[in-house]
């Protein structure tokens, strides 16, 4: 398996401009999760899915960001308009989530993440 | 409110030696815990858990302890070895709200040769 696989790695814009990252999720995983890691607040949650339907999206900072899972196997985060305190590195994670509620062990399997440089 | 706390930034330690890793938390409901590594420019990687009806897993060279009463865990890498200069995130859960983690802000380790 190719893991977790994001894109762009890096993208550096400008104030103003849309952004959009994108994920691909273990095959088989129906867990999907969107970090974001910044010096000042760590790895912070953004949002997360299951089987394709956000479950919660309390982290999502504001009305400029937004996710979408059309199918199991990809999804993106969007920023619109982007400012400069977007920059951060962005990161998608996967799980499997069984039906009775319990989890791989709680393991996430993180992609190598998507830096963002918003100038 | 940083609901998992690692309060020690950073961390040198001499080859061969041991290497502590503090974490604390304060929510009581947090019943799973985990240790993720992370390279730079790699995402993190699942390292080892502990469930809250246990106080102490082994792997190989790393074992993390839990104190459920102080709310704190700890990760022991002995022997420590240069390829485990990383930073070391401590995440919690809680099981029965899915699948969730609240991760702690990291410490940076340096295993000096």
């Amino acid at each position: 398996d190719a893991g977790v696989i994001q894109s762009p790695r890096h993208e550096v814009t400008e104030m103003g401009q849309e952004v959009t990252l994108r994920c691909k999720p273990i095959s088989g995983h129906n867990s999907l999760f969107w970090y974001r890691q910044t010096m000042m607040r760590g790895l912070e949650l953004l949002i997360y899915f299951n089987n394709n339907v956000p479950i919660d999206d309390s982290g999502m900072p504001e009305d400029r960001f937004s996710a979408k899972m059309p199918n199991a196997s990809f999804s993106t985060l969007k920023i619109q308009p982007s400012e400069p305190r977007d920059s951060a590195v962005y990161f998608c994670a996967s799980s499997f989530k069984d039906r009775h509620g319990e989890v791989g062990a709680n393991v996430l399997t993180f992609g190598a993440g998507s830096r963002l440089t918003v100038l | 409110d940083q609901q998992v706390k690692q309060n020690s930034p950073s961390l040198s330690v001499q080859e061969g030696r041991i290497s502590i890793l503090n974490c604390d938390y304060t929510n009581s409901m947090f019943d799973y815990f985990l240790w993720y590594k992370k390279y730079p420019a790699e995402g993190p990687t699942f390292l080892i858990s502990i469930s809250s009806i246990k106080d102490k897993n082994e792997d190989g060279r790393f074992t993390v302890f839990l104190n459920k009463s102080a709310k704190h865990l700890s990760l022991h890498i002995v022997p420590s070895q240069p390829g485990d200069s990383a930073v070391y995130f401590c995440a919690a859960s809680v099981k029965a709200a899915g699948n969730k983690l609240t991760f702690g802000g990291g410490t940076r380790v340096l295993v000096k040769p």
